[in-house]
């Protein structure tokens, strides 16, 4: 079975500031990962994703992630902060013989601040 | 193009009662997902179809809850009798359908609808 763990419920940054929002997952196959923005009374957005290509991924709004295998881990970033970043980022896991590629597993989040 | 339609937004209702959730997925979409969002939490899955077939709903609560795509397109989730802890939102998704199992084909999610029980 997957999982998905975010470290850190809050994360607080200053605009122009470096971004890190930490995703760790459990998969028994090699998984395909995620991650979503949610803007308030919105629906999730895709913002990247990792399909077993490139390891680096780039996203949108300057948004990149990289697949660490060793690590499990798929850590989100953006080298400087923008008061329109803040947002919930949700991580996300799938893969084969558990439900397909298209059975997602959330994490629980992280809510994203950014202040002047 | 319009995205993924939910309605209504905003749910207010006392326990016991029931309560239907309503989406339209993006046009051309064969597969659609209602997902489960508790305050704090991320999306947990409900029911995926498939056209008209529901192919993942294991995660379906069938006591109470209850699901419809009844021609392939729109869908309704219904809740009876709605409990206190229901009240969560939630969230409907489409995507075009690939190659199922093999390949990854991106969900577009819906505002969604907050229900609150009274």
């Amino acid at each position: 079975a997957q999982s998905v763990t975010q470290l850190g419920s809050h994360v607080s940054v200053s605009e122009g500031a470096l971004v890190l929002l930490r995703c760790n997952y459990s998969s028994s196959v090699p998984p395909y990962l995620f991650w979503y923005v949610q803007y308030p009374n919105q629906g999730l957005q895709l913002l990247l994703k990792y399909t077993s290509a490139a390891t680096l991924v780039k996203g949108i709004n300057g948004f990149e992630a990289e697949f660490k295998k060793s690590e499990t881990s798929f850590h989100l970033t953006k080298p400087s902060a923008h008061m329109s970043d803040a947002a919930e980022y949700f991580c996300a896991v799938s893969a084969p013989f558990s439900g397909g590629y298209n059975k997602l597993i959330f994490g629980a989040g992280t809510r994203l601040a950014v202040h002047p | 193009e319009a995205g993924v339609v939910q309605s209504p937004r905003y749910k207010i209702i006392e326990k016991k009662q029931p309560v239907a959730f309503w989406c339209n997925p993006i046009s051309g979409h064969n597969t659609l997902y209602w997902y489960l969002q508790n305050l704090g939490q991320g999306p947990e899955l409900l029911i995926r179809y498939e056209n008209e077939e529901a192919v993942d709903d294991s995660q379906l609560p069938k006591d109470r809850f209850s699901a419809e795509r009844l021609k392939g397109v729109d869908s309704t989730l219904k809740i009876q009798p709605a409990e206190l802890g229901d009240s969560a939102v939630y969230l409907c998704a489409s995507s075009p359908t690939g190659l199922a199992g093999s390949s990854y084909n991106e969900q577009f999610f819906g505002p969604g609808t907050r229900l609150t029980v009274l």
